[in-house]
């Protein structure tokens, strides 16, 4: 029972880099969501879907792009990564529209330097 | 803007103890409220909820309460035990029109600590 699978676990990219962090989940939740989490403060929501097809924008949007190909999969990308995106992303999923009872994965350490 | 914050950011109980994690809201509006537990290396990990409707709820070993009247929310573990120790987030879901009914507002979190 895998849950929600997100790779990579660890990436250390330089300014202007790009990169994709997948998150994969096998619970047949509808709902996904990619959060950022940065020391001494709560989750951040950056975008999230409500299924397979749609995606909208969250509280701090911008620099990140997201898509929902397949409904277990949530992809989030970064065009051209800076320093202030160096953070831990979380990606979870649930069957809730009120966001309660979300599964997370382990969370992907990213470095930008 | 609307926000969740915490009274402690660290809390240090003695195992066997009781604990207490308390919570303030300000949106008088939100429907759902939340708490998460974080282990040290781990995502979030769903606790328990209550709906605005409801002043108590309990599960295993945890209870959360719910004041409207003061906008607080706490959380009860009963009998800590060294597994306990993480950071425990509050988060609220405002219930606004639109897509932000997707959007939960997180508190910044406690550290608990338990003490052998």
């Amino acid at each position: 029972n895998a849950g929600v699978t997100q790779t990579p676990k660890f990436r250390v990219l330089k300014t202007g880099q790009s990169m994709t962090l997948l998150c994969a989940q096998d619970m047949n939740h509808e709902y996904m969501y990619w959060y950022r989490q940065d020391p001494g403060m709560g989750l951040r929501l950056i975008h999230y879907s409500v299924g397979e097809g749609t995606t909208a924008k969250g509280e701090v949007p911008d620099g990140y792009n997201v898509s929902r190909l397949k409904k277990q999969n949530f992809l989030l990308g970064l065009e051209s990564a800076a320093p202030s995106q160096t953070s831990v992303y979380f990606c979870a999923s649930g069957h809730r529209v009120s966001g309660t009872e979300a599964f997370f994965g382990q969370g992907t350490r990213l470095t930008v330097v | 803007g609307e926000s969740v914050g915490l009274h402690l950011p660290t809390l240090s109980v003695q195992e066997g103890d009781n604990s207490i994690i308390n919570c303030a809201y300000s949106n008088s509006a939100s429907d759902y409220f939340i708490w998460y537990k974080q282990e040290s290396g781990k995502g979030p990990q769903f606790i328990i909820d209550i709906r605005s409707n409801m002043d108590k709820r309990q599960g295993q070993r945890v209870t959360v309460l719910l004041n409207k009247t003061v906008k607080h929310l706490s959380l009860q573990i009963a009998a800590t035990q060294p597994g306990d120790s993480a950071v425990y987030f509050c988060a609220e879901n405002p219930r606004t029109t639109g897509d932000s009914n997707y959007q939960l507002i997180w508190g910044a979190g406690t550290k608990l600590i338990i003490k052998p």
